[in-house]
């Protein structure tokens, strides 16, 4: 799978929209890009994935450039409870290794009052 | 639905002992993903699962750790002996095969001293 890089932290003020980037500069063509995120102590949970084109779901949106070397999730409001590690990640669309999730550090978001 | 269920939540022990952490998947879902947390290695997947089937141990630490699923809701995890090393977080993850999102547990917090 392609080596993801994202900062290690951010902050974002309540109610205000929370950009978290990722770079992907060596994602392949048959690979999607997935965020999943971990509250404190919890397993992590998904949030979002694309493979070229923007996509919006209840949770967040996601934007993806156009050569995909790069990607941004976008949480609109940010509210105290997205206070968590957001985790970017490439992975093959088939096979078996299309079910395989690779962890890296991902970015640890605090949403502050 | 009950989501994952893992067992136990925490989980204190003596180095060498033995010890054995357990999963029921989500019913319906064919693929079972056993991680193991830790803040110097982050979120590492250990064992994977289709259909009952381990489709790739290759981040199984070593001999000590073994797993099993005898049928489509339940596995187990075992490591025997125990060392302090072990200490970690374990996470059990189902998804249906291909799948787009893996619904992980709550974890067993694992101690050995």
């Amino acid at each position: 799978d392609a080596k993801t890089t994202q900062p290690p932290s951010m902050d974002c003020a309540e109610g205000r929209a929370a950009n978290l980037p990722c770079n992907h500069s060596t994602i392949s063509g048959n690979e999607y890009v997935y965020w999943y995120r971990q509250i404190h102590s919890q397993g992590p949970q998904y949030i979002i994935h694309g493979l070229k084109n923007n996509e919006t779901n209840e949770m967040a949106s996601l934007i993806i450039t156009e050569d995909r070397k790069s990607s941004t999730l976008i949480l609109p409001h940010a509210t105290l409870r997205d206070t968590a590690v957001y985790y970017c990640i490439v992975r093959v669309a088939f096979g078996n290794a299309g079910n395989m999730l690779t962890f890296g550090g991902g970015t640890r978001l605090m949403v502050k009052p | 639905d009950a989501g994952v269920i893992q067992s136990p939540r925490h989980e204190v022990t003596e180095m060498g002992q033995e010890v054995t952490l357990r999963c029921k998947p989500i019913s319906g879902h064919n693929s079972l993903f056993w991680y193991r947390q830790t803040m110097m290695r982050g979120l590492e997947l250990l064992i994977y699962f289709n259909n009952n089937v381990p489709i790739d141990d290759s981040g199984m630490p070593e001999d000590r750790f073994s797993a099993k699923m005898p049928n489509a809701s339940f596995s187990t995890l075992k490591i025997q002996p125990s060392e302090p090393r072990d200490s970690a977080v374990y996470f059990c993850a189902s998804s249906l095969s291909r799948s787009n999102e893996q619904f992980f547990g709550p974890g067993t917090r694992l101690t050995v001293l």
